[in-house]
């Protein structure tokens, strides 16, 4: 079975630029997770999809964060414009609704880094 | 906000050495895991624990649920290099989502 899947793995990028990630979720999984890592700590809730549906997007910087999940599947993180502090690891995990504990699986990230 | 605190937040030790990891909250968690993350990688979930008192064994690792669910610890016995890695403990709560903690790295020197 194949595991989460994100691209890019790496994205330099200069402040002010756009950048988009993508991710795509175990196949099945209704749940999808974006999280925000700094280094060293641990992983910060983005946002939680269930199906299309953002369900919890309170911790979303709406100012210049936004992600979408068409048809329920694959997810994209935008944001615009970025900022020095956006340098980080951007994780997307997803759960079974059949998850008796809410165990997550989570891709490899993709790790941002803006001068 | 729930706020898990980890400690310590870095440990070196040596191969063959014994060593516990602490997780704790101010907060009520309806169950609570553990996850390894190596570089590069993002977290694997090692177990799940959900009954206050709760001891679970996974080979050389040993977790365990506070008794209030408010903390836990994870022992490790006769650390290996491939222990090696962040350590993160996470609370979930009744709206489904998981709240990570502040990690505690862990060095095994061969």
């Amino acid at each position: 079975e194949a595991g989460v899947v994100q691209s890019p793995r790496y994205k330099i990028i200069e402040k002010k630029q756009p950048v988009a990630f993508w991710c795509n979720p175990i196949s099945g999984h209704n749940t999808l997770y974006w999280y925000l890592q700094n280094l060293g700590q641990g992983p910060e809730l983005l946002i939680r999809y269930e199906n299309e549906e953002a369900v919890d997007d309170s911790q979303l910087p709406k100012d210049r964060f936004s992600a979408e999940r068409l048809k329920g599947v694959d997810s994209t993180l935008k944001i615009q414009p970025a900022e020095l502090g956006d340098s980080a690891v951007y994780l997307c995990a997803s759960s079974s609704r059949g998850s008796s504990y809410n165990e997550q699986f989570f891709g490899p990230g993709t790790r941002l880094t803006v001068l | 906000t729930q706020l898990l605190e980890q400690s310590p937040q870095f440990l070196s030790i040596q191969e063959g050495e014994n060593l516990t990891v602490y997780c704790n909250s101010s907060s009520v968690f309806s169950s609570l895991q553990w996850y390894r993350q190596e570089p590069g990688e993002g977290p694997v979930l090692l177990v799940t624990v959900v009954t206050g008192g709760e001891v679970k064994k996974l080979k050389r690792l040993t977790f365990q649920f506070g008794d209030a669910r408010k903390d836990s610890s994870l022992h490790i016995t006769a650390a290996q290099p491939g222990d090696t890695g962040l350590y993160l403990c996470a609370g979930q709560t009744g709206a489904n989502n998981l709240f990570f903690g502040t990690g505690t790295r862990l060095t095994v020197i061969p």
